[in-house]
């Protein structure tokens, strides 16, 4: 089963507007962390922000926003106040924190959404 | 912050040929390096996690005799594709996991071309 699922390949937004990418998870590890990255044309993974399972506030980085809504296991990412530069592939993942032998804390990723920015 | 580089960036080799790609943790010790391969426009697929002196774990489906990893230090891992094919086209990327904090930071990938 996949532990994390993205519904929308593609997203397009308006330059200025805020955007919303959708993220769910699957996961019976009371400790976990969710992670979002972007991903541009070059290839890098750039970090984005992070939101642990027993966090009370929502993260937030800049003009980056995580929903957590952890009774629905989601983590949505927001961002908000579009920019060109934000066209990317962007993914979200999860750590769970439990050591459970050799494959421990290891990241799983979702497919992914592309977002395009317009001007 | 912690930075991972990866060398070369971008390489292309013959049908047959082996290739090495180096991934280095460059301000921080890395007990644990993971290996991923990434198809155009797919997501990040794990190939294998390596431990400093000890083999790597490889994933299901993951050849290890096609795809050597070699993890001798803290602050570097390698990845060999031998007799390389052009299937075996692909972006890898490695990322080192922080000891103390467990964070993974990623190196910047590998662009790997079989001809």
């Amino acid at each position: 089963a996949q532990k994390i699922t993205q519904t929308q390949p593609g997203m397009f937004v308006q330059e200025k507007e805020a955007v919303t990418l959708d993220c769910t998870y699957d996961t019976s590890d009371p400790s976990y962390g969710l992670f979002w990255y972007k991903q541009p044309s070059s290839g890098e993974m750039i970090f984005l922000i992070y939101q642990g399972s027993y966090d009370q506030q929502n993260a937030t980085e800049g003009r980056y926003s995580l929903n957590f809504q952890k009774a629905r296991k989601s983590a949505n990412l927001v961002i908000s106040a579009s920019q060109l530069g934000d066209s990317a592939m962007y993914f979200c993942a999860m750590r769970e924190d439990t050591y459970s032998g050799a494959g421990s804390y290891q990241l799983t990723f979702g497919k992914g959404t592309k977002l395009s920015v317009i001007p | 912050g912690a930075v991972v580089s990866q060398h070369p960036s971008w390489v292309i080799c013959k049908s047959g040929t082996s290739v090495k790609i180096e991934c280095r943790s460059l301000d921080f010790q890395a007990t644990t390096m993971f290996w991923y391969r990434q198809f155009p426009k797919q997501s990040l697929m794990l190939m294998a996690t390596s431990n400093e002196g000890s083999k790597a774990t490889y994933e299901q489906g993951v050849e290890k005799d096609k795809f050597l990893i070699n993890h001798a230090s803290l602050t570097l891992s390698t990845l060999t594709v031998t007799s390389a094919h052009p299937e075996d086209s692909s972006f890898y990327i490695c990322s080192a996991r922080d000891r103390p904090t467990y964070e993974q930071y990623f190196g910047p990938g590998t662009r790997l071309t079989v001809t």
